[in-house]
C-alpha cells in the first residue's frame, strides 16, 4: 500500500529553527509537495521537490532524497504565525496526490 | 478575487437528508477536485474532473455524485446523509491533470450531520 509518515505534533520556540520530516512509500514518484494549513483554513502550497537536494524559498526550505523516500521541511526564524499543520503529499505514478496526516507545529514565545 | 470558492462554508443537517456543495474556480484551470478531510486530518481525494470528464473516482459511496456543468464549476451532491459523512470537504483545482502544478484549494465546507 501507499504510505506517508510524518510526526503528529512538534513544538518549537519563536525565532528558532525546526525540521519536519516526511517518509513515503508510494507506487511511483512524480514529486513531493509541502502544504501549510492553518486551523479552520484551506491548505496552501509551500514547496515542490522532484529532484534530490535542497530547495530554498525565504525562511522555508525543503529537502528530498528519492533513494531514501525521505523529505524534510525546514523553517527558520520561526514566527508565531507559523503555528499550523504542515502536510506532506506525494504525486504517485498515476499522478494522484497521496497525503500524509500532517504535522501540527506549535510555536511558543 | 477568490480563486477557488465553495459554498456553503458551514452545513448542518440531519441524517437522511440530501445536500449539495457548490464550487467555482476563476483560474481557468482544466481540472477540479473534491477532497474529504476527516477528524484525523487526512485529506482523501474523492473525485476529479478534467474538461467535464471524470478521471479519478475513488471508492466513495455512490451516495456522492459530482456534477460539472462547465469547466469552472464542480458541485458535489450527497444523498441520504450519514453520520460518518461529517467532515470538511475541500474543492481544489489545478492547471492540468497529469502534470505537477500545485493545487489551489477552496476554504472548505464543514458538514455536520445530526
Amino acid at each position: 500500500g501507499q504510505n506517508i509518515d510524518q510526526p503528529t505534533e512538534m513544538t518549537a520556540t519563536e525565532g528558532a529553527i525546526v525540521q519536519i520530516n516526511c517518509t513515503y512509500q508510494t507506487s511511483g514518484f512524480n514529486g513531493l509537495f509541502w502544504y501549510q494549513q492553518h486551523a479552520g483554513e484551506a491548505p496552501t502550497f509551500l514547496s515542490y521537490n522532484v529532484l534530490d537536494g535542497l530547495e530554498e524559498k525565504g525562511r522555508f526550505s525543503s529537502f528530498l532524497s528519492r533513494s531514501k523516500g525521505y523529505s524534510y521541511l525546514l523553517l527558520k526564524e520561526l514566527q508565531m504565525k507559523d503555528s499550523a499543520s504542515y502536510l506532506c503529499a506525494v504525486l504517485d505514478s498515476n499522478y494522484q496526490l497521496i497525503w500524509g496526516a500532517g504535522t501540527k507545529l506549535i510555536i511558543k514565545p | 478575487d477568490t480563486a477557488v470558492s465553495q459554498t456553503p462554508k458551514y452545513l448542518v443537517t440531519q441524517m437522511g437528508n440530501d445536500k449539495s456543495i457548490k464550487c467555482e474556480q476563476n483560474l481557468g484551470h482544466d481540472t477540479m477536485y473534491w477532497y474529504k478531510q476527516d477528524s484525523k486530518k487526512f485529506l482523501k481525494i474523492m473525485f476529479s474532473y478534467n474538461n467535464k470528464e471524470l478521471i479519478i473516482n475513488e471508492t466513495v459511496p455512490n451516495r456522492f455524485s459530482p456534477k460539472s456543468p462547465d469547466k469552472a464549476h464542480l458541485n458535489l451532491h450527497i444523498n441520504s446523509l450519514e453520520l460518518g459523512d461529517s467532515a470538511v470537504y475541500f474543492c481544489a483545482s489545478s492547471q492540468k491533470s497529469g502534470e505537477t502544478p500545485p493545487q489551489h484549494f477552496g476554504d472548505g465546507t464543514r458538514l455536520s450531520i445530526l
